[in-house]
C-alpha cells in the first residue's frame, strides 16, 4: 500500500528565501505525482503534474523535480513572498483507480514579511 | 469556467439529521470524486464517479453514506443519519482524465454534527 509522506510539516521562512518542500513515497511504481496547494478554508490548487516519465516541471516560481527510483519529489519555491503562504500536498498516482491516489498530509508554509 | 462548485459551504446540523451535500462540476470533465477532509486522518476518497457512473465507493465509511450523479453537471452526498464523528470538510473533485490527470476540486463544504 502506498505511503506518502510529507516533513516538515509545518516550516516559517522569512520572505525573500528560497526554501524546498520534500515529498517521499514507498512504492516508486508510479504514473504521475501532483503538487496542490490549500489556502485556509478553501479546496485544494493543483500547481504542478509531473508524469512518471519526467523529472520535473516549472511554473514561474516554483520547480517540482521527480526522483522514481529513489521515491522521492521536491518543490522547490523560489524569491519565497507571503502570498505563498499556505499548506502544500502532494499526491501520488499509482493506478488502479481513483484510491490509486494517495494525498501525503501536507506542508503548512509560512512566509514571515 | 466557474470552477467546481459546492454546496452548502457551511453545515451546522444535529445528530440523526440528514445531511445532503451537493456538487456541480466542472463542465466536460468526465470524471468526479468526493474526498473527507479531517486533520487526523488527511484527505480520504470517498467515492468516484466515471461517466456518471459509480466505479469505487469502497471509501463510504457506511450504509448511512450515499452518492448519486444522476447527470454529468450535478452530484449529490446524502448522511443519513447523521452523527457527530462525521464533521470534517467534504470536497469534490473533477477531472477531465479520468484518474491519471490534473485534478479541480471545489471549496468544499465544512459540515459540523453536535
Amino acid at each position: 500500500k502506498q505511503e506518502v509522506t510529507q516533513i516538515p510539516a509545518a516550516l516559517s521562512v522569512p520572505e525573500g528565501e528560497n526554501l524546498v518542500l520534500n515529498c517521499s513515497f514507498t512504492d516508486s511504481a508510479i504514473y504521475n505525482l501532483q503538487w496542490f496547494r490549500q489556502d485556509p478554508g478553501k479546496g485544494l490548487t493543483s500547481l504542478l503534474l509531473i508524469q512518471s516519465s519526467q523529472r520535473e516541471q516549472t511554473s514561474g516560481r516554483l520547480n517540482a523535480s521527480l526522483d522514481k527510483s529513489s521515491g522521492r519529489s521536491t518543490l522547490y519555491i523560489a524569491a519565497s513572498q507571503p502570498g505563498d503562504s499556505a499548506t502544500y500536498l502532494c499526491a501520488v498516482y499509482s493506478g488502479g483507480g481513483a484510491d490509486g491516489l494517495t494525498f501525503g498530509k501536507g506542508t503548512h508554509l509560512i512566509i514571515q514579511p | 469556467d466557474a470552477g467546481v462548485i459546492q454546496s452548502p459551504r457551511h453545515e451546522v446540523t444535529e445528530m440523526g439529521q440528514e445531511v445532503t451535500l451537493r456538487c456541480k462540476p466542472i463542465s466536460g470533465h468526465n470524471s468526479l470524486f468526493w474526498y473527507r477532509q479531517t486533520m487526523m486522518r488527511g484527505l480520504e476518497l470517498l467515492i468516484y464517479f466515471n461517466n456518471n457512473v459509480p466505479i469505487d465507493d469502497s471509501g463510504m465509511p457506511e450504509d448511512r453514506f450515499s452518492a448519486k450523479m444522476p447527470n454529468a453537471s450535478f452530484s449529490t452526498l446524502k448522511i443519513q443519519p447523521s452523527e457527530p464523528r462525521d464533521s470534517a470538510v467534504y470536497f469534490c473533485a473533477s477531472s477531465p482524465s479520468g484518474t491519471t490527470g490534473e485534478l479541480f476540486f471545489g471549496e468544499g463544504s465544512r459540515l459540523t454534527v453536535l
